[in-house]
């Protein structure tokens, strides 16, 4: 069984730009959820996609965005970069949108 | 807004000793509970988790949780840690009927040889 897979696993990037990371979930598995950990802090919800839907987004303005896949797969893209959203990006599947979460190793990014 | 405090933000140890790691979670309603863990170049890990019955969950590598309904608490505990017990160690929530995990700041725990 193949777990949480995520791409690139670091990346830098400058100001204003535009960035794309990806994971693909567990097999077997419907559902994705994109965290963002910041430095010395708890992963924090940014959204879900379940059956490629959006099925639920946390505190982030709309430059971030996602889609899913008919494998399931995931995409989280976020638009003008800020220094902000230097962070761990962290992927997490799940059989359906209220079973247990398994993290994938997460996406570095760093804005310049 | 639903929130998960974690009492200690960094707890050394040396080895054989008992850890202990607090979790208190804000009320809403029925919740599901989890404390997950990120040994060092590691994907966070799922160590245990609670959602219904006994209120002692046992998880992987020894470590056991109890949910305390009426102190909103989902304490972590282990009798005797190793130097491979150094990690992160964060605590998280979900409602019921909810689909996003809320996790704490996070609790590292340095274990000394």
């Amino acid at each position: 069984e193949t777990g949480v897979t995520q791409s690139p696993t670091h990346l830098i990037k400058t100001r204003g730009q535009q960035v794309t990371l990806r994971c693909s979930s567990q097999s077997g598995h419907n559902t994705v959820s994109w965290y963002q950990q910041a430095l010395g802090q708890g992963p924090q919800f940014i959204f879900q996609y379940y059956r490629e839907e959006e099925n639920g987004r946390g505190n982030f303005p709309p430059r971030f965005s996602g889609l899913q896949f008919p494998n399931y797969s995931s995409e989280l893209n976020v638009n003008a970069l800020e220094l902000d959203d230097s962070a761990l990006y962290l992927c997490a599947s799940s059989f359906s949108s209220k079973e247990t979460q398994y993290f994938g190793p997460g996406t570095r990014l760093l804005v310049l | 807004a639903q929130s998960v405090s974690q009492h200690n933000h960094h707890v050394i140890l040396s080895e054989a000793a008992s850890l202990e790691l607090g979790c208190n979670y804000s009320y809403g309603g029925t919740v599901n509970l989890f404390w997950y863990v990120q040994y060092p170049g590691q994907h966070l890990q799922l160590l245990l988790k609670y959602f219904s019955g006994d209120p002692l969950v046992k998880g992987i590598k020894g470590f056991e949780a109890e949910f305390i309904k009426s102190k909103f608490s989902f304490n972590l505990r282990k009798p005797s840690v190793q130097w491979s017990d150094t990690a992160e160690y964060f605590c998280a929530r979900r409602g019921s009927s909810d689909y996003k995990l809320s996790f704490g700041a996070g609790t590292t725990v340095t274990v000394r040889a």
